[in-house]
């Protein structure tokens, strides 16, 4: 599985908006990308997933680059729950396993 | 639906134990997956398990056991538990049908080896 490349941590205001990056130059044709998110002492819930267009669900947005080489996880309105590590995760479509290899994510803090 | 549970919660050894780690599911799922979660760092896949009576190596599988004799259960076993094994264990579970699948999470183990 191509390797993604994410900004070890970022900084946001509550109610503000949150662009998260995501760096994944080697991607295949067949890789989704995925965005999952670790909230302080719990395991890893997700967030999202895509493969061309953007995608917006209840808890996210994501943009996807026209190449695909990168990707933005957008937080429209940042609340302090949101506080987490931000994992961004490239897996090819099927596969038997369905193994999700995790980076070191982005550790995202809300300011009051 | 209680989603994935694990027991225990938080447990303490000493260099040489053994101990059995718990995971159970309520949603039917086929698939199971015990990680491990180091200070700082993702989560390392240890063992996986395709379906009732199967399971298979991940990432870093030496020093652990895995049975998965139904379908709702998954445990993993520390035979001689070592300091090196001192970590955060995370269990998840995907079910099999349709498109994508995301995995749903338990929410940990903490353990220490002393």
């Amino acid at each position: 599985d191509a390797k993604t490349t994410q900004p070890n941590s970022m900084e946001s205001n509550e109610e503000e908006p949150v662009h998260l990056p995501c760096n994944h130059s080697t991607i295949s044709g067949t890789d989704y990308i995925h965005w999952y998110r670790q909230l302080p002492s719990q395991g890893p819930e997700y967030v999202i997933h895509g493969l061309t267009s953007n995608v917006n669900n209840r808890m996210a947005s994501l943009a996807i680059a026209e190449d695909r080489k990168s990707s933005t996880l957008i937080l429209h309105r940042a609340t302090l729950r949101d506080a987490a590590v931000y994992y961004c995760i490239l897996k090819s479509r099927g596969g038997a396993t369905n193994k999700l290899i995790f980076g070191t994510g982005t550790l995202l803090a809300v300011q009051p | 639906n209680a989603g994935v549970t694990q027991t225990p919660k938080f447990r303490v050894l000493k260099t040489g134990q053994s101990m059995t780690l718990l995971c159970a599911q309520d949603m039917n799922h086929e698939y199971m997956y015990w990680y491990r979660q180091d200070p700082g760092m993702g989560l390392r896949l240890i063992h996986y398990s395709v379906g009732e009576g199967t399971t298979a190596k991940g990432e870093v599988p030496d020093g652990y056991n895995v049975s998965r004799l139904k379908k709702q259960n998954f445990l993993l076993g520390l035979e001689s538990a070592a300091p090196s094994q001192t970590s955060v264990y995370f269990c998840a579970s995907r079910p099999t049908s349709g498109d994508y699948n995301e995995q749903f999470f338990g929410p940990g183990t903490r353990l220490t080896v002393l």
